[in-house]
């Protein structure tokens, strides 16, 4: 059973850094099958799909975050990152981790979140 | 304002089947499949329908998803107590902005 872990600060200063980690257990984030995403959820609101890492380390972020996120992949410890700089309270959310899959059907472009972590709250605030 | 237009709320009886609507347009629920996630409360999304009307292992066929054109629906019937939830709708978009994952704002179902 795949299993994903967040971790990382709760409580991050505004215009700093946040960083978080996804730890990802009964699967590799080697696979090839696999793309590694995250995910975010403000308080009382919707989800909003951050981006993705393959494990080649190719990329592809949200349009309207792109130019704050990195995302990284450490095969060696079986994890990737996510940094989200300049921060505000805007960005103040539950940070999920998820495993995506990525196909090509007949009806169109396939892809969705199978594994998802238990979420950590990050909290920007001075 | 979310790309994919749900209604904020919905509500049946147990017993009852009720419907969620999602509603997009060409550049996502037209030309891509739509998915379909169930929140309960304080939990992570779980997945519950993907590519427009397949269910995981383990998701009771009680719930079932359609599309046409631009619209998708989420079908439960035989409504549980267990059903109260959020539930949101996902798709691909392939906009002129980029290419991303975009939601659906989320309906939150009442078992009355």
């Amino acid at each position: 059973q795949v299993q994903l872990q967040e971790s990382g600060p709760g409580l991050v200063k505004p215009s700093e850094t946040l960083s978080l980690t996804c730890t990802v257990s009964g699967g590799s984030v080697s696979s090839g099958s696999y793309y590694w995403s995250w995910i975010r959820q403000p308080p009382g609101k919707g989800l909003e799909w951050i981006g993705y890492i393959y494990y080649s380390g190719s990329t592809n972020y949200n349009p309207s975050l792109k130019s704050r996120v990195t995302i990284s992949v450490d095969t060696s410890k079986n994890q990737f990152s996510l940094k989200l700089s300049s921060v505000t309270a805007a960005d103040t959310a539950v940070y999920y981790c998820a495993r995506e899959i990525k196909g090509i059907a007949v009806a169109g472009n396939l892809n969705y979140f199978d594994y998802w972590g238990q979420g950590t709250l990050v909290t920007v605030s001075s | 304002q979310s790309v994919l237009t749900q209604p904020p709320s919905a509500s049946g009886t147990p017993g009852q089947r009720v419907t969620i609507s999602c509603s997009g347009s060409s550049s996502n629920i037209g030309s891509n499949t739509v998915n379909w996630y169930q929140q309960l409360p304080g939990t992570a999304p779980k997945l519950l329908i993907y590519s427009n009307n397949q269910r995981p292992s383990g998701v009771p066929d009680r719930f079932s998803g359609s599309k046409s054109g631009t619209s998708a629906s989420l079908a439960i019937s035989g409504l549980q107590s267990e059903d109260e939830a959020d539930y949101y709708c996902a798709a691909w978009d392939d906009s002129l902005n980029g290419h991303d994952v975009v939601f659906g704002g989320g309906t939150k179902l009442t078992v009355l």
